[in-house]
């Protein structure tokens, strides 16, 4: 099974700052045969189901606000809030779906400071 | 619009049984891949499994911890996804989310909370 590892596990950023988070796969979830990377990140807001942000790693899904942004490739990926603001308080995950099971990383919990 | 809604979560006594049930609408659900997710409390995210639409060969995939123990099926006709837990542990206590995609998940259930507990 491949392994997601998120960093870090919780963060506190001032509004209107850049949030980062990162996401680490135990292997590539690169294809080579369309070079696209098998990643998607979503956000799950307390009481709430996930909602998906961002697929094939970089791709924002219809509606998502463009201060959310994915980057990397292979196994080391990022997602960038680039203004922080207080809605987007919730926890942060990445999933690989390269291969089957279909894994999540651990979350990471993005606070107001 | 889309509409994803589960039911049949409850109180269960481990070793138990139990089918939860999740409701399609607003897409053409014969020709979608569906899946489950759960989440412990205060946990992350877990994939149970998944099935495929019946055009692409209606196969099934399951995590390892439910393997055996948990059966993934749909009624196109219905359009409903269902999951039937059984010889259920304690450790399997979680809100259980459908969801709708063969590789990204774009429309989740609100979920239904599975208990087990003696």
């Amino acid at each position: 099974d491949i392994v997601m590892t998120q960093s870090p596990d919780s963060l506190a950023v001032s509004l209107g700052e850049r949030a980062t988070i990162n996401c680490k796969s135990s292997q590539s979830v690169l294809y080579s045969s369309n070079n696209k990377n098998y990643l998607g990140w979503y956000h799950q807001k307390p009481g709430q189901p996930p909602k998906l942000l961002i697929y094939w790693a970089s791709t924002r899904e219809s509606g998502v606000p463009d201060r959310f942004s994915g980057s990397g490739s292979g196994t080391n990926f990022t997602l960038t809030i680039s203004s922080l603001q207080a809605e987007d308080v919730a926890v942060y995950s990445c999933q690989q779906y390269f291969s089957t099971p279909h894994t999540f990383g651990q979350g990471t919990k993005l606070e107001i400071k | 619009e889309v509409q994803l809604v589960e039911s049949g979560g409850g109180l269960v006594k481990p070793g138990g049984s139990l089918r939860l049930s999740c409701a399609a609408s607003g897409f053409t659900f014969t020709n979608a891949w569906m899946n489950w997710v759960r989440q412990a409390p205060g946990k992350g995210l877990e994939w149970v499994g998944r099935i495929k639409s019946n055009t692409d060969g209606g196969t099934t995939d399951y995590a390892a911890p439910v393997k055996g123990r948990f059966a993934i099926s749909r009624d196109d006709a219905k359009n409903t996804l269902y999951l039937q837990m059984s010889s259920l542990k304690t450790e399997d206590t979680a809100v259980y989310y459908c969801s709708r995609g063969g590789m990204v998940y774009d429309y989740w259930g609100q979920g239904t909370l599975v208990t087990v507990s003696s």
